[in-house]
C-alpha cells in the first residue's frame, strides 16, 4: 500500500532552524517533492529530490533517504511568513506519475 | 506568465444537484491533474490528463464525477448527482513533462453539498 507519515503540527520561533520529517511506503518511487500551503491558497513548489542527499536551496534545504523511506525539510532563520502547511508529497509512477500526499505539517512560527 | 486558474472558488449546491468545476492550465502545459482534498484528510490524486488523452482515472471516486478535457486545454470535473461526501476542496494542477517535474497548482474550487 501507500502511506506518508509527518507530524501533524510543529511550533517554532522566529529565527530558528525546523526540520519536518517524512517517512513513506509508495509503489514505483520516483522521487519527492515539498510543497508549502497557506490557507485557503494553492500550495506551491519548495524542493525535489530524486538522489539520496541534501539539495539545499536558500534558507530552505531537503534531504532524501531512499533506502528508508526517509525525507525531511530544513527551514532555517524562521519567518513569520513561513506559518504555512508543509506537504511531503512522493511522485509515484503506479498507473502515471501522480503524487501521494501526506496529511501536512502545519507549522506555527512565534514571534 | 499567467497561473493555473480555477472556477468557481467556491460552490455550495444542495445534494442531488449538478455542479461543473473548471480548470485552465498553464498555456502549454500537456499534463493536467485533478486532486481533491475531503475535510481533515490529506490530498488526494483523482486523475491525469495528457493532451485530451485520461491517463490515469484511479482516483475517481465513482461514476458520479466526469473530467473531460476536449481539445487539451481547459478541463471540467462534473459531479452528477453530487452527494454530501464530496464536499471539499479540488485543485487542478498542470506540469510541462510528466515525472520529477514541478506541478504547478491552482487556487483550488471549494465545493459544499448541504
Amino acid at each position: 500500500g501507500q502511506n506518508i507519515d509527518q507530524p501533524t503540527e510543529m511550533t517554532a520561533t522566529e529565527g530558528a532552524i525546523v526540520q519536518i520529517n517524512c517517512t513513506y511506503q509508495t509503489s514505483g518511487f520516483n522521487g519527492l517533492f515539498w510543497y508549502q500551503q497557506h490557507a485557503g491558497e494553492a500550495p506551491t513548489f519548495l524542493s525535489y529530490n530524486v538522489l539520496d542527499g541534501l539539495e539545499e536551496k536558500g534558507r530552505f534545504s531537503s534531504f532524501l533517504s531512499r533506502s528508508k523511506g526517509y525525507s525531511y525539510l530544513l527551514l532555517k532563520e524562521l519567518q513569520m511568513k513561513d506559518s504555512a502547511s508543509y506537504l511531503c508529497a512522493p511522485e509515484t509512477t503506479s498507473g502515471t506519475y501522480k503524487y501521494i500526499f501526506g496529511t501536512g505539517t502545519r507549522l506555527k512560527v512565534l514571534a | 506568465e499567467a497561473g493555473v486558474t480555477q472556477f468557481p472558488s467556491h460552490s455550495v449546491i444542495e445534494k442531488g444537484q449538478t455542479v461543473t468545476l473548471r480548470c485552465d492550465p498553464i498555456s502549454g502545459h500537456d499534463n493536467l491533474y485533478w486532486y481533491r482534498r475531503v475535510m481533515g484528510k490529506e490530498i488526494k490524486f483523482l486523475l491525469h490528463f495528457v493532451k485530451e488523452s485520461k491517463q490515469d482515472e484511479s482516483g475517481m471516486p465513482n461514476n458520479r464525477f466526469l473530467a473531460e478535457r476536449t481539445g487539451g486545454t481547459y478541463s471540467t470535473l462534473k459531479v452528477q448527482p453530487a452527494e454530501l461526501e464530496d464536499s471539499g476542496v479540488y485543485f487542478c494542477a498542470s506540469s510541462q513533462d510528466r515525472g520529477g517535474h514541478e506541478q504547478y497548482f491552482g487556487p483550488g474550487t471549494r465545493l459544499t453539498v448541504t
